[in-house]
C-alpha cells in the first residue's frame, strides 16, 4: 500500500515535551498537507508545503510550531513545550503537482498522528 | 471567517431508508469536496464538484452543487450499515488553491 504514511499514530507527551509528527506522502506527490482535528470540531489547515519550500502556513500557532519538508525524508511536523490544548488528531494529506485549475488535486489523507498531552 | 455549515451534526437511521445532509456556505466555492471518515482512520475523497449545478451519481451516493456553488448536499438511497461514518465536506474559496476549509462533518449511524 503505497498510500500517506503517518508515524507514530499514538503519541503521549507530557506538558513541556516537544512532539514531533512524521509524514511521508504518496509515491510521486510533492505537495503535503498538515490538517489538526479537535473533536466535535473540522479539519482545520496549518500549514501547506513543498520540497525544501513552505507555501502557506497561515493556519499555523505563531509559536511553537513548525513543520518542514525536506529534500529527503518525511515532512515533520514540530511542536515544541506542548500545552494540553495541543491534544488533537493531526492529519497529513498529500496531493499531485497543484495545477491552475478550476479544482483542486484531490487530497490523500493518512490516519493521523493523536496526541495526548498530559 | 470562511465557514462551512453542514447539517444534521448527527444522523441515525434505520437500514433502507434515504437520507440527504447539506453543506452550506455565505460565500461562493471554486470547488467543493466531500469526504467519508471512519474512527481512527484519516478522510477519504468521494467526489469533487466543480460547476454550479453539477450532479454527480456514485452508486447509491448523488452529490449535487448548488447553482449559486454556495452550497451542496448529499443524498444517499436505501443506506446500509456500511455507510456509517462521519461525512465532511471542504471548499476552496479561490480557484487552484490549495487551502481546503472543512465543515464539522454529519455523524451517520446506520442500524441494522
Amino acid at each position: 500500500n503505497a498510500g500517506v504514511m503517518q508515524n507514530p499514530r499514538h503519541l503521549v507527551r507530557r506538558r513541556g515535551q516537544e512532539a514531533r509528527l512524521r509524514c511521508s506522502p504518496m509515491k510521486g506527490h510533492s505537495h503535503v498537507y498538515w490538517y489538526r482535528q479537535l473533536p466535535e470540531e473540522g479539519l482545520k489547515f496549518m500549514v501547506y508545503l513543498q520540497k525544501e519550500n513552505i507555501i502557506d502556513e497561515s493556519g499555523m500557532p505563531k509559536e511553537r510550531f513548525s513543520a518542514e519538508f525536506p529534500k529527503e525524508g518525511p515532512s515533520i511536523l514540530r511542536i515544541q513545550q506542548v500545552v494540553r490544548g495541543d491534544s488533537a488528531a493531526y492529519f497529513c494529506a498529500s496531493s499531485l503537482i497543484a495545477k491552475r485549475s478550476s479544482y483542486n488535486s484531490p487530497l490523500h489523507f493518512g490516519n493521523g498522528t493523536r496526541l495526548t498531552v498530559t | 471567517t470562511q465557514l462551512l455549515e453542514q447539517s444534521p451534526q448527527f444522523l441515525s437511521i434505520q437500514e433502507g431508508e434515504n437520507l440527504t445532509v447539506y453543506c452550506n456556505s455565505s460565500s461562493v466555492f471554486s470547488s467543493l469536496q466531500w469526504y467519508r471518515q471512519e474512527p481512527g482512520e484519516g478522510p477519504v475523497l468521494l467526489v469533487t464538484v466543480v460547476t454550479g449545478g453539477e450532479v454527480k451519481k456514485l452508486k447509491r451516493l448523488t452529490f449535487q452543487f448548488g447553482d449559486a456553488r454556495k452550497d451542496s448536499s448529499l443524498h444517499i438511497t436505501a443506506a446500509q450499515p456500511g455507510d456509517t461514518g462521519l461525512y465532511l465536506c471542504a471548499g476552496a474559496y479561490r480557484s487552484g488553491s490549495e487551502k481546503l476549509v472543512f465543515g464539522k462533518g454529519t455523524k451517520l449511524t446506520v442500524n441494522p
